[in-house]
């Protein structure tokens, strides 16, 4: 499958606990972003990378959210002391660099539930 | 305020009929936008990409306008099937390689 594959797909925590999720993009893409969807709303943009480097945070993405992609492959999004706010669906994207056409290929995203 | 909305209610549509869908926006000048389709449980799957300088864009049974006068695009799904069932989101351009979502629409294609 050469498609975005999220991991795990589902993650039932208590508040308190520590998380991290895994988002492995289709291979020649060079950009990777994070998004985080409630029911009934549309995709919110966290944070995204070109390569290794993250260009963008959203102030949505408080310090206890950490997002890295070493060596610009697979990307991880660490939620440290987890709050039932944070309950929500991960969707990682990526894309090819081009001038102007940001078309984004998502993964089926990573459903977490706070207790 | 930047603002992206589309139908807050569901659409319901009669199998074989066209299903018109809205994105409206303010403060934004877009270069491009983008519609997407996502069904429970999944992430979006990209559907059009239509450009500025772009009135109309069509591919099999969709049909995308954009008008940036009216700051509103236009999302048609003719012949409409129950498969077609989903929520569809539009996406705007907001620059620096990045886009922002409307809520998305529920489409509901009744047999």
């Amino acid at each position: 499958d050469t498609g975005v594959s999220q991991d795990p797909r589902h993650k039932i925590t208590k508040r308190g606990q520590n998380v991290t999720f895994r988002c492995d993009p289709i291979s020649e893409h060079n950009r990777l972003y994070w998004y985080r969807q409630t029911l009934g709303q549309g995709p919110e943009f966290l944070t995204y990378f070109q390569n290794e480097a993250q260009l963008e945070k959203s102030r949505l993405l408080s310090d206890r959210f950490s997002a890295e992609r070493p060596k610009g492959s697979f990307s991880t999004l660490e939620i440290q002391r987890t709050e039932q706010g944070d309950s929500a669906m991960y969707l990682c994207a990526s894309s090819l660099d081009r001038s102007i056409q940001e078309t984004q290929y998502f993964g089926p995203g990573t459903r977490l539930l706070v207790l | 305020s930047q603002k992206i909305e589309q139908n807050s209610e569901a659409l319901n549509i009669q199998e074989g009929k066209t299903a018109t869908l809205t994105c409206n926006y303010t403060n934004y000048s877009p270069a491009y936008l983008q519609w997407y389709r996502q069904d429970p449980g999944r992430g979006p799957v990209f559907l059009l990409l239509i450009r500025e300088n772009e009135k109309e864009k069509r591919k099999e049974r969709l049909k995308v306008t954009f008008d940036t006068t009216l700051k509103q695009s236009l999302f048609h799904i003719t012949a409409s099937q129950p498969a077609d069932s989903a929520t569809y989101l539009c996406a705007l351009d907001v620059g620096y390689q990045k886009v922002t979502f409307g809520t998305g629409t529920k489409l509901q294609v009744i047999p």
